[in-house]
């Protein structure tokens, strides 16, 4: 079972739509939960960490469902500058762990004009 | 603003060489880390390093990698032997704490390893 796994994408937009992603993770001892983009052939970099009350970062909104081990990203009014791929990732803590993180494979956005 | 950077940007090399991907963590930083991508797939965890020793590693970092922090700065990949899937984006990143919500691990711009 692939242990986080997100819709597999491609999504073409318009400019100004409001355009949702989703990731459900199955190793219930995940801790942390993030969002980061990465531009083609580029690194990834944090879009926002996810917390279980939900947040909002600007035009970008995280949600959390522990119970459904279920991770969304909800962006409104995009832009041609959010065409990305953007990955769900988790972060397990046990033990003496350093957190190390685990990666979805990423949905891929695309905002036309 | 601090920055993680890798040297080379893109490394070619035969199968059956030696190759060192180069780091250099942000100064501050504690904990140290790296990852690949292969092209078209995900991002997988390969080693983690604190405290001059390995944390974690994953299945995929094997007898053929190592990994060093040489000097006050520099963080260091090798694999001995290259194979052809050793092909892929590799990824440096660092963290001030173990990584959780309000400690983020920094990428640094990846060296591409192709391997002829």
């Amino acid at each position: 079972r692939k242990e986080v796994e997100q819709d597999p994408g491609p999504f073409n937009v318009p400019e100004g739509a409001t355009v949702a992603f989703n990731c459900t993770y199955s190793n219930s001892a995940s801790q942390s939960f993030f969002w980061y983009r990465q531009d083609c052939r580029k690194e990834p970099k944090l879009l926002m960490s996810v917390y279980s009350s939900g947040n909002e970062d600007g035009r970008f909104t995280a949600q959390l469902n522990r119970a459904s081990q279920y991770i969304s990203l909800l962006i409104r009014d995009s832009k041609l500058s959010d065409s990305a791929t953007y990955l769900c990732v988790v972060n397990l803590v046990y033990g003496g762990s350093q957190g190390n993180l685990i990666f979805g494979k990423g949905t891929k956005l695309s905002v036309k004009p | 603003e601090p920055e993680v950077t890798q040297t080379p940007s893109h490394q070619v090399t035969q199968m059956g060489q030696e190759v060192i991907l180069r780091c250099v963590p942000i100064s501050n930083h504690l904990y140290f880390y790296w990852y690949r991508q292969i092209l078209g797939q995900k991002v997988e965890f390969l080693v983690s390093f604190y405290n001059n020793e390995i944390s974690e590693k994953s299945e995929i970092f094997d007898d053929q990698f190592s990994v060093e922090r040489p000097d006050g700065s520099n963080f260091t990949l090798k694999i001995r032997s290259t194979k052809l899937e050793d092909s892929a984006m590799y990824f440096c990143a660092s963290s001030v704490a173990r990584t959780g919500r309000f400690s983020e691990q920094f990428f640094g711009p990846g060296t591409r390893l192709t391997v002829l």
